[in-house]
């Protein structure tokens, strides 16, 4: 069965501080990775999204960025971090023949 | 206009209710939709998936689709305070992006 894995569950880091997210699928090839973030109290929005290794598309300009250097790993990147990119960081895969997503567990993101 | 809406809530049900949840979606091509429920701090996890219309049934869960009407909604039957969440409706966008409304929070009260 597939699993995904987000880490760190929890971080506090300084405005200005660089970051780093990491997500990991198992159990499945070639999977449509995504990251999401969601703010307290408010929807999901979609920040990236991955359909193979190397292949990235953004869908909301910010100094956020996302790299995908294997087949079932995506990166959230940041240089330096706002007050506002505080919150609930997802990732989500879904598979090449299917239109469902899963979530992991997430990172939850204070900048402080 | 939201792609995807939903009454924020919360809906409140008595145990054993039933609770019905609603979205409603502005784009006609729209054809594949979702149900994920959130528990609070938790990630959301998917419960239903409809694709057609009509009527899906999943032990106590039922989505319905109504195309026609761009209206999908979540029965849950025999409702339990373990119901108690918040409801997240899915579905895709015409640029093929699967947009989330804001979610409906249930409270099931023992």
């Amino acid at each position: 069965s597939q699993t995904i894995h987000q880490w760190p569950a929890t971080l506090v880091q300084p405005v200005g501080s660089p970051l780093s997210l990491e997500c990991t699928v198992e159990g499945t090839s070639n999977p449509n990775l995504y990251w999401y973030r969601q703010a307290a109290g408010r929807g999901l929005q979609l920040l990236f999204y991955s359909v193979g290794i190397g292949q990235i598309s953004s869908e909301v300009p910010q100094n956020l960025s996302a790299s995908r250097p294997q087949d079932r790993q995506f990166i959230l990147s940041s240089k330096k971090l706002l007050l506002s990119d505080s919150g609930f960081y997802l990732c989500a895969w879904e598979g090449p023949s299917s239109y469902e997503q899963y979530f992991g567990p997430g990172t939850r993101l204070t900048v402080t | 206009q939201k792609e995807v809406e939903q009454n924020s809530g919360p809906l409140s049900v008595p145990e054993g209710a039933i609770a019905s949840l609603n979205c409603t979606y502005s784009d006609r091509g729209s054809q594949s939709f979702f149900w994920y429920r959130q528990y609070s701090g938790k990630s959301p996890e998917l419960i239903m998936s409809i694709y057609s219309n009509g009527d899906k049934e999943d032990g106590r869960f039922t989505a319905q689709l109504n195309k026609a009407s761009q209206y999908v909604s979540l029965l849950i039957r025999d409702s339990q305070p373990s119901d108690s969440a918040t409801y997240l409706c899915a579905g895709y966008n015409a640029g093929n992006m699967l947009t989330f409304g804001g979610g409906t929070r249930l409270m099931v009260k023992p």
